[in-house]
């Protein structure tokens, strides 16, 4: 079955950078788009951007373009979202989740919890 | 772009229907049939409901359903059990690729 598994909780100062990844199994990591989507505390759903593994291009959400970059190793199936400059705002779960080609997500990861804190 | 615009509770007795709303503009909502809504219990990630506005993903329940009409997309949870309650999320397409969320509305089964 299809399986996306995040890496585990960071705490980071502002100013830093995390890098979040998400292995994939189950399906054929290079046929669907992964997107990743944050969750604020007590918040809704945020879309961050996409990666299309097989490609390795690219597209942002307006809000993180210049301090998000999301790339892929094919070789171990997984993907990663690297932020940077966070600041407190940024504090939040992130998630990895598989586009079944029309922009609904069918399987995600368990989630990140990313806290920024001085 | 702003998020969709959803209310932010919804309730209803076992066994009633509740209808939730998701409305957004003639870019996203109205603009394509690519409206999915999402399930979400406390702590644990979302799960797909319905995508493409009113298709149900294998081993959804039939009790839950999607439509659209214009710029305001909507689920309906019919004969409402207590296992229902959570929060539900609705996405759209809005070009380029772009994905939008609504703000959530938490649904409580009375």
């Amino acid at each position: 079955q299809v399986q996306l598994v995040q890496s585990g909780a960071e705490v980071k100062k502002p100013g830093a950078s995390v890098k979040v990844s998400c292995k994939a199994s189950g399906y054929t990591f290079t046929a669907y788009y992964m997107r990743w989507v944050r969750q604020a505390p007590g918040q809704g759903l945020e879309w961050m951007g996409w990666i299309n593994p097989n490609s390795g291009d690219s597209n942002y959400a307006q809000k993180f373009q210049g301090r998000v970059t999301m790339t892929r190793d094919t070789s171990i199936r997984t993907a990663y979202m690297e932020l940077s400059r966070l600041t407190i705002d940024d504090t939040a779960v992130y998630y990895c989740a598989r586009d079944r080609g029309d922009t609904s997500l069918t399987s995600w990861g368990q989630g990140t919890l990313v806290t920024v804190s001085s | 772009q702003s998020a969709l615009t959803q209310p932010p509770s919804a309730s209803g007795s076992p066994g009633q229907s509740v209808t939730i709303s998701c409305t957004g503009t003639s870019s996203d909502v109205g603009g394509y049939n690519y409206v999915s809504w999402y399930q979400q219990y406390p702590g644990k990630a979302p799960k797909l409901m319905i995508y493409e506005v009113s298709k149900r993903p294998s081993g959804v329940p039939d009790r839950f359903s999607g439509s659209k009409s214009g710029n305001t997309a909507s689920l309906t949870v019919s004969g409402l059990q207590a296992e229902d309650e959570a929060d539900y999320y609705c996405s759209s397409y809005a070009g380029n690729n772009d994905l939008i969320f609504g703000g959530g509305t938490k649904l409580t089964v009375l």
